[in-house]
């Protein structure tokens, strides 16, 4: 059974930082991952996708790579900006339905 | 104006009350799937559909049911049965299931509150 593992809980970093979110699976069968963010109280919006194939991708400041073989990825988030605090979800998907495993997440806070 | 809308946002259900959840997209997504977050937690899927008239079982699919009627649409309803159903619920459609380049969009979520 897939697990997707998102450590620490919680971040809380200085404004203008670089940080490094990171994530691990334990089946490396996947399709994709993919990263999401959440606000509180709000649905999912898609961040990112890497396909199994796929090392990186970028989309602005933002930058996720995959290591398929270990079981992780990285979320990169350069520069970062207090309109970045929210949640940041993990997930994979591991068959042909596109059901998504998720990781409970990492809590990100950047103060002014 | 392209989306998945649920409703209502906030939802309180007095205990022994099966309560129904809406869920609409216009996206001409094939594939649905209702989830459950609970706090400090990851998302649970319930169910999924991948074509209309066809669904099945998630994760945590006891004391939860759904139908497909329409593509558009995939209700979930919460039932007596489910012993602790207070938790966000999100509604995702996909287009392309079963491929790499496939991802979900999600709804805005209901908040269900057991009183």
């Amino acid at each position: 059974k897939q697990e997707v593992t998102q450590i620490p809980a919680a971040l809380s970093v200085p404004e203008g930082e670089n940080l490094v979110l990171n994530c691990s699976f334990t089946d490396s069968a996947i399709y994709n991952l993919q990263w999401f963010r959440q606000d509180p109280g709000k649905g999912l919006t898609s961040l990112l996708l890497i396909q199994s194939s796929q090392r990186e991708q970028t989309s602005g400041r933002l930058n996720a790579s995959l290591d398929k073989s270990s079981g992780r990825s990285t979320l990169y988030i350069a520069a970062s900006q207090p309109g970045d605090s929210a949640t940041y979800l993990c997930a994979v998907t591991t068959g042909a339905n596109s059901k998504l495993t998720f990781g409970k997440g990492i809590t990100l806070s950047v103060r002014p | 104006d392209g989306g998945i809308t649920q409703s209502p946002k906030y939802l309180f259900r007095k205990e022994g009350q099966n309560v129904t959840l809406s869920c609409e997209q216009n996206l001409n997504h094939d594939a649905m799937y209702w989830y459950r977050q609970d706090p400090g937690q990851g998302l649970r899927l319930i169910y999924y559909s991948q074509i209309v008239n066809d669904f099945q079982k998630g994760d945590i699919a006891e004391g939860y049911s759904v139908s497909r009627e329409k593509k558009e649409s995939f209700p979930l309803t919460v039932t007596s049965a489910q012993k602790n159903p207070t938790a966000f619920y999100l509604c995702a459609s996909s287009p392309l299931p079963g491929t790499v380049t496939d991802t979900q969009y999600f709804g805005p979520g209901t908040r269900l509150t057991v009183l």
